[in-house]
């Protein structure tokens, strides 16, 4: 089955501040790779998708994200970050044959004023 | 408007008791899924449906059981057999095959009283 690894447990940024949130997903064939936020106590909510094509991805809320195969990434980014960008950040993996979807361990963002 | 309802959102239960929790969608997606979230363990999959009258156990199953009589509906139970039962609950739901975003339920909190 696929897996997804999240390094980063917390990151604390600056309000302002670039962001980049990492994310290596293991796989054998041809990946569908999402990013989402949940804020506490809620769901989750989808902030991109990457499915085929341009590798670069524009997501809501301003994110993007950029799939390289060759290192297995799928690295979420911001280059000015908001207070209410404050939540958890959730990286997930799936393929189009396969139903099971999985999710990395998640990392919570905090923005210092 | 479509969606993903759990409930309750939040349950206590005896230990020894079994307790059943409610995941309902109206989105016609084919595929669901319940995880369990525990801090710094992101989402863990227990069990997940691509159709009617069948599922398949993800990576703790142990402990819990589900039903898909109908496609609408997929109530996980928690039995008396799982150790550590208290943690927040997803229910989440997708078309097959998976081709676009998970929609995803509110939660459940569950704490053993």
């Amino acid at each position: 089955a696929q897996s997804v690894t999240q390094p980063d447990i917390h990151i604390t940024v600056s309000e302002g501040a670039s962001l980049e949130l990492r994310c290596n997903y293991s796989y054998g064939a041809t990946p569908y790779l999402f990013w989402y936020v949940q804020s506490p106590g809620q769901g989750l909510q989808l902030l991109l998708k990457y499915f085929s094509g341009d590798t670069l991805v524009q997501g809501i809320k301003g994110f993007e994200a950029e799939f390289k195969r060759s290192q297995s990434s799928f690295n979420l980014r911001k280059p000015s970050v908001h207070w209410s960008d404050a939540a958890e950040y959730f990286c997930a993996v799936g393929a189009f044959n396969n139903n099971d979807m999985r999710f990395g361990a998640g990392t919570r963002l905090t923005v210092k004023p | 408007d479509g969606g993903i309802t759990q409930s309750p959102k939040y349950l206590f239960r005896k230990e020894g008791q079994n307790v059943t929790l409610s995941c309902e969608q109206n989105l016609n997606h084919d595929a669901m899924y319940w995880y369990r979230q525990d801090p710094g363990q992101g989402l863990r999959l227990i069990y997940y449906s691509q159709i009617v009258n069948d599922f398949q156990k993800g990576d703790i199953a142990e402990g819990y059981s589900v039903s898909r009589e109908k496609k609408e509906s997929f109530p996980l139970t928690v039995t008396s057999a799982q150790k550590n039962p208290t943690a927040f609950y997803l229910c989440a739901s997708t078309i097959t095959p998976l081709g676009t975003e998970a929609f995803f339920g509110q939660g459940t909190r569950l704490t053993v009283v």
